[in-house]
């Protein structure tokens, strides 16, 4: 069946460490996001890829960095600049104007 | 800049009762899509609802209706004889449609408790 994967699911780190987490999708979609989410905030952007090579920041990008090299995989590293990494991770992707947003399940990253 | 509101923050029900869900929406474009996900305690986001904003029929769905406001940039949501099951946050977003992939913005989300 077509979907995204994101992993692990569960994600500890310690603080000032870099980590990458992972998005695979094999539904052929041209964008993919990925939102950060924390209790009470809804979904913020933090970057976005409408095509390969080529990503643009979204409302929160300070302290993540991601690359898209390849249209089925968009990894998202936190890097140690992010003040307060600790937060549920979600990536998602698109296929166009018309299309609908298919979303992974979700990485928690907690800093300890 | 587009923008969603989600005013109500929590709602708690008791188990038949009927809830509806708001969501007031910005956008300066013209055509665009609306939408509502609900997210179960596991984390996912379940779709729910897309509308497009050159369609403002009423939408039912078994227990579920939406009811599409244009005049008032409003998209609500009723739940109708909610179940237990129903517990969960369900985020309303936005996507605006001139882009080949416009990025969805979400509301900040209601958390919906329904008690037996």
């Amino acid at each position: 069946d077509g979907g995204i994967t994101q992993s692990p699911k569960y994600l500890f780190r310690k603080e000032g460490q870099n980590v990458t987490l992972s998005c695979e999708q094999n539904l052929n979609h041209d964008a993919m996001y990925w939102y950060r989410q924390d209790p009470g905030q809804g979904l913020r952007l933090i970057y976005y890829s409408q095509i390969v090579n080529d990503f643009q920041k979204g409302d929160i990008a300070e302290g993540y960095s991601v690359s898209r090299e390849k249209k089925e995989s968009f990894p998202l590293t936190v890097t140690s600049a992010q003040k307060n990494p600790t937060a549920f991770y979600l990536c998602a992707s698109s296929i166009g104007r018309r299309g609908g947003y298919t979303f992974g399940s979700g990485t928690r990253l907690t800093v300890v | 800049a587009q923008k969603v509101t989600q005013a109500q923050t929590e709602i708690s029900v008791v188990e038949k009762e009927d809830v509806t869900l708001d969501c007031v929406y910005e956008t300066r474009d013209t055509t665009y899509y609306l939408f509502w996900y609900k997210q179960p305690p596991s984390g996912e986001l379940v779709f729910l609802i897309r509308r497009n904003s050159f369609d403002e029929q009423n939408e039912i769905s078994g227990r579920y209706s939406w009811n599409f406001q244009k005049s008032t940039s409003s998209f609500n949501f009723t739940i109708t004889a909610s179940q237990v099951v129903d517990s969960a946050v369900y985020f309303c977003a936005l996507s605006e449609a001139a882009g080949a992939n416009s990025k969805l913005t979400f509301g900040k989300g209601i958390t919906l408790s329904v008690r037996p």
